[in-house]
């Protein structure tokens, strides 16, 4: 079982429509959750970070955690073509440790 | 405020060669971690050392690799004898503290091609 999973898409959402991005991770001690953007040939980007239960809003994004599932996802609210990129999940217990990604491509 | 730097950017050795990929954490920051991606491929974890310390190198291939972070300069990954499957974009990423509970940040990346 990989340590976190993602579902690697590609996840094709129409402008102005919300996409959810979602992350499973198999470490119960998982203390801290993290997502990161990375467009094609970049380097990862953080964009959020989420430590207690819950949902976590900075903008158009929101992140949400459910420790007692090991559930962990990402909404984007309003897409728009910029958001087209990888997305990646992270989660640490004693490092940091990546899924493989979702390619997202927001249609105009 | 400088971010994390990288260097080089790209890197071209033939097969048989050495390869120094180095970066320097941002002001502050004492663990760094390095990671390796190949094309279409997610962040594969490699090693996360603090300064003079490698705290989990699980990730490092038994043989040619090697990686420290000196009291001073940079974090250093040696991949030794290079072969053409070690081409790929090595990311290095610097955090403030250990991993829980505090965010991480990249650098723009080494791109090592093995001709």
């Amino acid at each position: 079982q990989k340590e976190v999973e993602q579902n690697s898409g590609p996840l094709s959402v129409p402008e102005g429509a919300i996409a959810s991005l979602n992350c499973t991770y198999s470490d119960r001690g998982s203390q801290s959750f993290f997502w990161y953007r990375q467009y094609s040939g970049k380097s990862p980007e953080l964009i959020m970070f989420i430590y207690s239960n819950g949902d976590k809003e900075d903008g158009r994004f929101t992140a949400q955690l459910n420790k007692a599932s090991q559930y962990v996802s990402l909404l984007i609210r309003d897409s728009q073509p910029s958001d087209s990129a990888t997305y990646l999940c992270a989660v640490t217990a004693q490092k940091l440790v990546f899924g493989q990604g979702t390619r997202l491509t927001i249609n105009p | 405020n400088a971010g994390v730097m990288q260097n080089p950017r790209h890197l071209v050795r033939r097969r048989g060669q050495e390869a120094r990929l180095r970066c320097s954490p941002m002001k502050g920051h004492s663990h760094v971690y390095w990671y390796r991606q190949l094309p279409e491929e997610g962040l594969k974890f490699m090693v996360y050392l603090q300064k003079e310390n490698i705290i989990d190198e699980s990730g490092m291939p038994k043989e040619r690799f090697s990686a420290e972070f000196p009291k001073e300069g940079p974090s250093i990954l040696r991949i030794q004898q290079v072969v053409r499957g070690d081409s790929a974009a090595y990311f290095c990423a610097s955090s403030r503290t250990a991993p829980m509970n505090t965010e991480a940040f990249f650098g723009q990346g080494t791109r090592l091609t093995v001709v």
